[in-house]
């Protein structure tokens, strides 16, 4: 079974400055996707960014980038330029390669951007 | 951009009660699914549902709940008997056949279920 571990419950950034949200995950695929939701008080699940475990270059969207090591099973979100439209809570989520499989999530952290 | 619709946003039911929460996926898409997220928790897994099957199925979901997809469109999560703990928000999602990576799952806005 896969587990994904976000050990940070909560953090806060200041507006325009760098975060970096950590997670861990746990499988013996070899071969997996990885994702990070954006969970904004609306309750709304929003993707934010994936990555393909086969694929050795960090995923990045905007503003969003990862840092993927595969061998240490760490998938970690950075978030430059921090906007107060980023306060959310923000999950890691990890899926198996096989067609139609499940997504299963860590923790969440709980992300304030301040003023 | 085509979304994953969710009625009625907020149901509150009486314990012991049956409620049936909708769902509407995106219509090309296969594979549907439910999660559960309890006040303060991790979002969790209930059940896949692909080919009018359920493809798999969490430990949390047992007897009590069940999913159909009674006209092609709607897809349903019905909770028999509820109970105070079956409290939470639902979330339904949906996704194509296509691998993984190229469809991630599409999440409704979620049905916040209060059981009193």
């Amino acid at each position: 079974a896969q587990t994904v571990t976000q050990s940070q419950p909560e953090m806060s950034v200041q507006e325009a400055e760098t975060v970096t949200l950590s997670c861990t995950y746990d499988t013996s695929e070899n071969n997996y996707y990885l994702f990070w939701y954006k969970q904004p008080p609306s309750r709304q699940m929003i993707l934010v960014i994936r990555q393909e475990a086969y694929k050795q270059q960090n995923a990045t969207e905007n503003r969003f980038s990862v840092n993927f090591q595969k061998a240490a099973k760490s998938f970690s979100l950075k978030i430059s330029d921090s906007q107060l439209g980023d306060t959310a809570m923000y999950f890691c989520a990890f899926m198996k390669e096989t067609s139609g499989s499940r997504l299963t999530f860590g923790e969440g952290t709980q992300l304030t951007v301040n003023p | 951009e085509p979304e994953v619709t969710q009625t009625p946003s907020h149901q509150v039911t009486q314990m012991g009660q049956e409620v049936i929460l909708r769902c509407v996926p995106i219509s090309n898409h296969l594979y549907f699914y439910w999660y559960r997220q309890i006040l303060g928790q991790k979002v969790e897994f209930l059940v896949s549902f692909y080919n009018n099957e359920i493809s798999e199925k969490s430990e949390i979901f047992d007897d009590q709940f069940s999913v159909e997809r009674p006209d092609g469109s709607n897809f349903t999560l019905k909770i028999r008997s509820t109970k105070l703990e079956d409290s939470a928000m639902y979330f339904c999602a949906s996704k194509t056949p296509e691998s993984s990576y190229n469809s991630p799952l599409h999440f409704g806005n979620g049905t916040r279920l209060t059981v009193t």
